[in-house]
């Protein structure tokens, strides 16, 4: 069955700081990968996402993640994080028409 | 201009009541989703409706059920409510699948 792990349910960071969310999928099918973004008391809002093409992909506000094959990875990234940032973060495959969501990661940037 | 809307965003009821929930989407998409998040955030899907034709059921309880009077609707009635039925509901619609999933603001929904 198709499953997202989202490796570390917190990440604390300091604001301008480096960070990476990690992601990992298992799917026996085409992957379409997703990483979304629900600030408090929100809905979801796509931060970009992997159907085909460049590995390398870039969304909004910096973010960007890398789809790795062989690694059945797709992690985000961004260079430099603001306090704005401060938000639970998805990943999630899409099969068959419904998404499957990951744990969930909890980013905390600090001042 | 809000694309996908949800009402009412909070709902309080007792136990055994019965509650709807309302969805519209006013882009265009035909396919169009219900989502429930629970206390530890975890999100997983319960139906998907395209063109007013159910096509995903999460082995939900038949307390819920969801209705489609258009493909810009997708509303959700739940009987005979329960404590676990506590969390927040999102919406969501596409235009095709696997394309973006585009959410509403959420449903909090306490049974007390």
């Amino acid at each position: 069955a198709q499953s997202v792990t989202q490796l570390d349910s917190q990440v604390p960071v300091f604001e301008e700081a480096p960070v990476e969310l990690r992601c990992n999928y298992s799917s026996s099918v085409s992957v379409y990968l997703f990483w979304y973004v629900q600030y408090p008391n929100q809905g979801l809002q796509l931060l970009l996402k992997y159907l085909s093409g460049s590995t390398l992909v870039k969304g909004i506000n910096g973010f960007e993640a890398e789809f790795n094959k062989s690694q059945t990875s797709f992690h985000l990234r961004k260079p430099s994080v603001h306090i704005s940032d401060t938000a639970e973060y998805f990943c999630a495959v899409s099969v068959a028409g419904k998404l499957i969501f990951g744990q969930g990661t909890t980013l905390q940037v600090k001042p | 201009d809000t694309a996908v809307s949800q009402t009412p965003k909070y709902l309080v009821t007792q136990m055994g009541n019965d509650k709807s929930i309302k969805c519209e989407q006013n882009l265009g998409h035909d396919t169009m989703y219900w989502y429930k998040q629970d206390s530890k955030k975890f999100l997983k899907i319960m139906f998907s409706y395209n063109n007013k034709e159910l096509i995903i059921n999460e082995t939900v309880p038949n307390r819920f059920s969801p209705k489609s009077p258009d493909k810009a609707h997708l509303n959700l009635h739940i009987n005979s409510l329960e404590l676990g039925d506590s969390a927040v509901y999102f919406c969501a619609s596409s235009r095709a699948t696997p394309d973006t999933q585009y959410f509403g603001p959420g449903t909090r929904l306490t049974v007390l």
